[in-house]
Parts: C-alpha cells; structure tokens; sequence
C-alpha cells in the first residue's frame, strides 16, 4: 500500500548516458513533483505537473524531461549525464498543500 | 538545545531534552508553512503545518511557532527520543508563484541516549 514509489532506488551510470526514474502514485493526488537533494542536504524543487500539465520549470537544463503518461505516474528523463547530475531526486505528490514524499532515487554519475 | 537552519547545522541534544529548531523563512507573502522530518535514507515527512493566521500550533509532542513580524519559524520536540534524530527541513509556500512550497537548509538533529 506504499503511497509514492520510485524506481530504480539506486541508479549507477556514465556520464553521457541517458536514464529514466520512475514515479507512482496511488493516492489519486491531482499535483505530481520532482525535487533534487544535494549532498548538502538541500532540497531543490524541479517541476510539477498538475493533470498532465507543467505547471513550475524551475532553471533546469533542458537535459532533464519530466513525462507524464497519466495522472498516477510522473517520470523523470535525463539526458547526456554529467557527473553534477548525481544527487538523490525525489517524487513528491500533494492534493492541497501537504506533499507526500518518495523514497527517493540515488542517482550516481561516474 | 536551539540551532538556526541555514546551512545545514547540527544540534545535539541528550535524550529526555526539549529541542529547538529554528528557521528564516524568505517570503513575506507566504501564509502557509510545513516542517517536514528525514530520516536516513528515506524521503521527507510531514511532521506538522501551521497558517500565517495562527502564531502556535500544537501536536504530538511538537509545537511549532510563527513570528511574521521577523519571518522566524521553529519546531520544538518535547522529551526528544532517539528516534526523533533526523534532518528537519521548514518549508513556505509561494502564493504567486502556482503556490508551490520551498525548503529551507535543514537542521540535523542529533540525539545522545
């Protein structure tokens, strides 16, 4: 009965590469998001998307893509990776105001 | 023990302690704000909220406190528990900006049995 769930948990890869993180929710929730934590620990919101619309892009590289097939899943794209991509990156999703959080997804650029 | 969250500091405190974690919220606009807790290897939790029309709210063992005038926001933890050693993060909505909610620094909460 997880709430948000995101896969791959860890993620390994060269730079260069391009790579999906996935994104569900189950709580019917109408606003979907993405967030990147440092490794200083801070939380920095990419985008949102609410009923299939982008709604805040924050200043991201247009490497990253954010697709959502419907209103239960949000997927992140990243293409040609570079090594400051490696961050943890979270999916969040909020009806109102309060945003329930994922596991998060480690993604590592070597 | 008391810290202000800007860029990610510690506080440690023994266990049976009350504990203070501050923050600076940036947006005088904003009328809504959440503390959320994060535990290792984990992602963020909703600990408790509070609206710019209230100056205190209370729950489970936490009180959070809203100062306007000054844009200052804290959680206290009563009789904080090993369990309650995490990153606390403030967050503040952006009413003019699609009300998305930012996070503040963080604060490491470290607790000693």
């Amino acid at each position: 009965d997880t709430a948000v769930s995101q896969t791959p948990k860890y993620l390994v890869t060269q730079m260069g590469n391009d790579k999906s993180i996935k994104c569900e929710q189950n709580l019917g929730h109408d606003t979907m998001y993405w967030y990147k934590q440092d490794s200083k620990k801070f939380l920095k919101i990419m985008f949102s998307y609410n009923n299939k619309e982008l709604i805040i892009n924050e200043t991201v590289p247009n490497r990253f893509s954010p697709k959502s097939p419907d209103k239960a899943h949000l997927n992140l794209h990243i293409n040609s990776l570079e090594l400051g991509d490696s961050a943890v990156y979270f999916c969040a999703s909020s009806h109102l105001d309060e945003q329930y959080f994922g596991p998060g997804t480690r993604l590592t650029v070597t | 023990g008391e810290s202000v969250g800007l860029h990610l500091p510690t506080l440690s405190v023994q266990e049976g302690d009350n504990s203070i974690i501050n923050c600076a919220y940036s947006n005088s606009a904003s009328d809504y704000f959440i503390w959320y807790k994060q535990e290792s290897g984990k992602g963020p939790q909703f600990i408790i909220d509070i609206r710019s029309n209230m100056d205190k709210r209370q729950g489970q063992r936490v009180t959070v406190l809203l100062n306007k005038t000054v844009k200052h926001l804290s959680l206290q933890i009563a009789a904080t528990q090993p369990g309650d050693s995490a990153v606390y993060f403030c967050a503040e909505n952006f009413p003019y900006n699609n009300n998305d909610m930012r996070f503040g620094a963080g604060t490491r909460l470290t607790v000693k049995p």
